[in-house]
């Protein structure tokens, strides 16, 4: 039982480039979400899925796309990569029934030049 | 933007001392989770409180749920060196099936 998982670990881009950040969990979680986490700020949503086939924007989704791909995976894309994209992203999800408790992965360094 | 206050941003602690750390919003929460991250981790969580007056322990750690609904208080009895990292509190509006809105983190350091 891996919990949430993400690839890659680290990147480093050029502007303009594009990406997709990968996230997969063996939970059997309904909800799935994406972070990013810049120094000083905690943890800022940019987007989310509360279920397979759904997606929703969270606090930030300017510049990113996602895709629910199945129950076990969600995907964030970097369509043009910008300087102010470096961060670091972590992807989590949430179980079913009366519970708000997300679980996260180990994060993907993102460095764009 | 953010909504919660999360208190004190770091602090520095002598190994054996004991800390207290809390988060305020305007707004009232349902839900209240604490949170820890060691540097170059996922954020791990610690404790989760569900009713108003909740008071829970995880080990040293012991999580309180404010009467109000707006607040939340994370203490850490006889810190001991791996406590160092960062703390985050994070609440889940009434109004919020799927989101929690996060508190900007309290960074432990140990004092060599």
């Amino acid at each position: 039982n891996a919990g949430v998982t993400q690839t890659p670990k680290f990147q480093v881009l050029k502007t303009g480039q594009s990406m997709t950040l990968q996230c997969a969990q063996d939970m059997n979680h309904n909800s799935m979400y994406w972070y990013r986490q810049d120094p000083g700020m905690g943890l800022r949503l940019i987007y989310y899925s509360a279920s397979e086939g759904t997606t929703d924007k969270g606090e930030v989704p300017n510049g990113y796309n996602v895709s629910r791909l199945n129950k076990r995976e969600f995907s964030l894309r970097l369509e043009s990569a910008a300087p102010s994209q470096t961060s670091v992203y972590f992807c989590a999800s949430k179980g079913t029934g009366v519970t708000y408790e997300q679980y996260f992965g180990p994060g993907t360094r993102l460095t764009v030049t | 933007g953010q909504q919660l206050n999360q208190n004190p941003q770091s602090m520095f602690i002598q190994e054996g001392e004991d800390v207290s750390m809390n988060c305020t919003s305007s707004s009232i929460f349902n839900t209240w989770l604490w949170y820890k991250q060691d540097p170059g981790e996922g954020p791990v969580l610690l404790i989760a409180l569900y009713k108003a007056g909740e008071l829970t322990s995880n080990g040293r750690l012991t999580a309180q749920f404010g009467i109000t609904r707006k607040d939340s208080f994370l203490n850490i009895s006889a810190s001991i060196p791996s406590d160092v990292g960062i703390y985050f509190c994070a609440g889940q509006k009434a109004d919020s099936n799927y989101q929690l809105i996060w508190g900007a983190g309290t960074k432990l350091i140990i004092k060599p």
